[in-house]
């Protein structure tokens, strides 16, 4: 089974904190994906990677950056949280390529800014 | 003008209905399609691919209409089971990195 882990389920943070929410999938997955979901607005995505240190812009980047050291592990960094980045931070993976593409989601990190 | 556009219901209707929704996108260029389900405070998850010629997986039946630009969903014998947001999704390339999704489309069955 795919497996993607995002490493806290739920986070408090005070306005201006930089805050790093780290994602890790064991599947070999060339690419991954960090999305944040609002009430209304659905899932959003905020930057994605196809290759290790290879990052690309989604639809709402600003306020974030992202890392990708290893494969297996993308960091999404707020580097000064706003209380507007409240919100459910969703990681995904999946394999490159034609055909279906299935992304794994991790369980999602709730992050409440203050 | 959104990428990908959904109704976002929600649709309520009884066990045992057949319940069907359209997603349309803009993007001419799209080359895979997909829907997704997400339960309540759960993670999305592949429920079916779309294909031009159609794609049934028991009771759901997924559509492609290129030249109309949508895909669609149809649940036949909904069961309370099926209560869920499904989601609309697309990939922009055929080597795809990039999946989006839209915002989904609530459906509630009620016994």
């Amino acid at each position: 089974d795919v497996k993607v882990t995002q490493s806290s389920r739920y986070l408090v943070k005070r306005t201006g904190e930089k805050v790093f929410l780290e994602c890790v999938q064991d599947m070999d997955h060339e690419n991954m994906f960090w999305y944040r979901q609002d009430p209304g607005l659905g899932l959003r995505l905020i930057y994605f990677s196809y290759d290790v240190k290879m990052k690309e812009k989604g639809d709402i980047p600003e306020g974030y950056s992202v890392s990708r050291e290893k494969k297996e592990r993308f960091s999404l960094i707020l580097e000064s949280a706003s209380t507007n980045q409240t919100s459910m931070y969703l990681c995904a993976s999946s394999l490159q390529g034609t055909g279906v593409l299935e992304a794994f989601f991790g369980q999602g990190t709730r992050l409440t800014v203050v | 003008r959104k990428e990908v556009e959904q109704d976002p219901g929600p649709f309520n209707v009884p066990e045992g209905a057949t319940v069907a929704f359209n997603c349309t996108y803009s993007n001419s260029a799209s080359q895979s399609f997909f829907w997704y389900r997400q339960d309540c405070r759960k993670e999305p998850k592949l429920l079916m691919s779309v294909y031009s010629s159609g794609n049934e997986d028991g009771r759901f039946t997924a559509q492609l209409n290129r030249a109309s630009q949508y895909i669609s969903l149809l649940i036949r014998d909904s069961k309370l089971s099926d209560s869920a947001t499904y989601l609309c999704v697309y990939c922009p390339h055929s080597s795809a990195s990039k999946i989006i999704f839209g915002s989904g489309t609530r459906l509630s069955i009620r016994p």
